[in-house]
């Protein structure tokens, strides 16, 4: 069975500052990790997958995020916060034969101006 | 292309009425999953086709809700005598493999409230 924690359901940030999502994960096999941004009334978006091979993963919009398996954590971050994006973040977990995605409960990030 | 679609976009029920809800994934995508979303919380897995073939319904709540994709393309959820706890956001989502290594592209789903 896999579980993900994201700590914090609420994240606000000024303008131009760091962007920091946090994503702890429960897996018994080598987990694949995803971050997907909800923005309202719409679909998951996917940011950013981990499945092997480097630890370090670029997404869109300027995202990323470090596999850290000592921590059982992958989390989020972009350097410098843009109003556009607002948005609810969510982290999900696979073990890559189960085709399934097990979702955190999300974090809603706030820009502040 | 079209991404995902799903419709209606709303759905308001009273206490036990059937409702449908349908999903369109992106052409040629193999595979079609539905998730439930409650309000302030993650997806949740419902169930998993590849094709027309319903591999894992595992998380389906009851045996209310049902799920087909007859002709390996579009899919409904059905929900029978809704129930209060059904209020809910139903994500569709497709990909175009049967693993979840590749993307899972999500539709806008679909907001249901049950009265």
């Amino acid at each position: 069975a896999q579980s993900v924690t994201q700590l914090g359901s609420h994240v606000s940030v000024s303008e131009g500052a760091l962007v920091l999502l946090r994503c702890n994960y429960s897996s018994s096999v080598p987990p694949y990790l995803f971050w997907y941004v909800q923005y309202p009334n719409q679909g998951l978006q996917l940011l950013l997958k981990y499945t092997t091979g480097a630890t370090l993963v670029k997404g869109i919009n300027g995202f990323e995020a470090e596999f850290k398996k000592s921590e059982t954590s992958f989390h989020l971050t972009k350097p410098s916060a843009h109003m556009s994006d607002a948005a609810e973040y969510f982290c999900a977990v696979s073990d890559g034969s189960a085709r399934q995605l097990t979702f955190g409960s999300g974090t809603q990030l706030t820009v502040l101006p | 292309g079209a991404g995902v679609s799903q419709s209606p976009r709303y759905k308001v029920a009273k206490r036990g009425q059937d409702v449908a809800l349908r999903c369109d994934p992106i052409s040629g995508h193999v595979s079609l999953f539905w998730y439930q979303q409650a309000l302030g919380q993650g997806p949740e897995f419902l169930t998993y086709f590849q094709n027309e073939a319903q591999l894992d319904k595992s998380g389906l709540p009851s045996d209310r809700f049902f799920a087909e994709r007859p002709e390996g393309s579009v899919s409904t959820l059905k929900i029978q005598r809704t129930q209060q706890e059904d209020s809910a956001v139903y994500l569709c989502a497709s990909s175009d493999s049967g693993t979840s290594l590749k993307t899972q592209y999500f539709g806008p789903g679909t907001r249901l409230l049950v009265l």
